[in-house]
């Protein structure tokens, strides 16, 4: 079974530039989250899908980070303007359905993004 | 707010002997507790999860311990390995909701 793809694997660059994030959830799972990990903290989670509506948003920081997941699949996460502190690991994870599980998330490998 | 907190950022463990990993939690709303892998470069794994109406959960060498007065959870791995080598993240969830809210991680070195 494949597991939770993310593109691209590593992105540089400069403050107030714009970047996009691409994620692939395992195939089936209804529910996909969007998390930050901050270099020595845990993962933050900054959106939560289920098919292709938003579940929660409210750590997502609406003035420059935007999400969307067309057709209840892929998803993509975009950060315009960039700023220093965006500086992190941004994890993908999908899960089978919301509410009543065992909680078990599957997450990406990651994209990490480096802000100058 | 720190809601789940993980307040060894590393530990050292002789290979063999047994590793105890320590979280500790704020909200009381949480009923789902989950212990995660990280090797570097990867994503989190999922190793093991107790509810709260339990007080403990064992697979294989991986024993999850709740204490719900104390609000207090553990995990113990025995006997420890060099592949346990890793960061581990203690993580929460309510309500049937999988939103989970993480710790910042315990990084764990298993010396041979």
């Amino acid at each position: 079974e494949a597991g939770v793809a993310q593109s691209p694997r590593y992105k540089i660059i400069e403050k107030r530039q714009s970047v996009a994030f691409w994620c692939n959830p395992i195939s089936g799972h209804a529910t996909l989250y969007w998390y930050q990990q901050i270099l020595g903290q845990g993962p933050k989670l900054l959106i939560q899908f289920q098919n292709n509506g938003v579940v929660d948003d409210s750590q997502l920081p609406k003035d420059r980070f935007s999400a969307e997941r067309l057709k209840g699949v892929d998803s993509t996460l975009k950060i315009q303007p960039a700023k220093l502190e965006d500086s992190a690991v941004y994890l993908c994870a999908s899960s089978l359905f919301l509410g009543g599980s065992t909680g078990e998330l599957f997450f990406g490998e990651g994209s990490r993004l480096t802000v100058l | 707010d720190q809601q789940v907190k993980q307040n060894s950022p590393s530990l050292s463990v002789q290979e063999g002997r047994i590793s105890i990993l320590n979280c500790d939690y704020t909200n009381s709303m949480f009923d789902y507790f989950l212990w995660y892998k990280k090797y570097p470069a990867e994503g989190p794994t999922f190793l093991i999860s107790i509810s709260s109406i339990k007080d403990k959960n064992e697979d294989g060498r991986f024993t999850v311990f709740l204490n719900k007065s104390a609000k207090h959870l553990s995990l113990h791995i025995v006997p420890s390995q060099p592949g346990d080598s890793a960061v581990y993240f203690c993580a929460a969830s309510s309500g049937g909701n999988e939103k989970l809210t993480f710790g910042t991680g315990t990084r764990l070195t298993i010396i041979p």
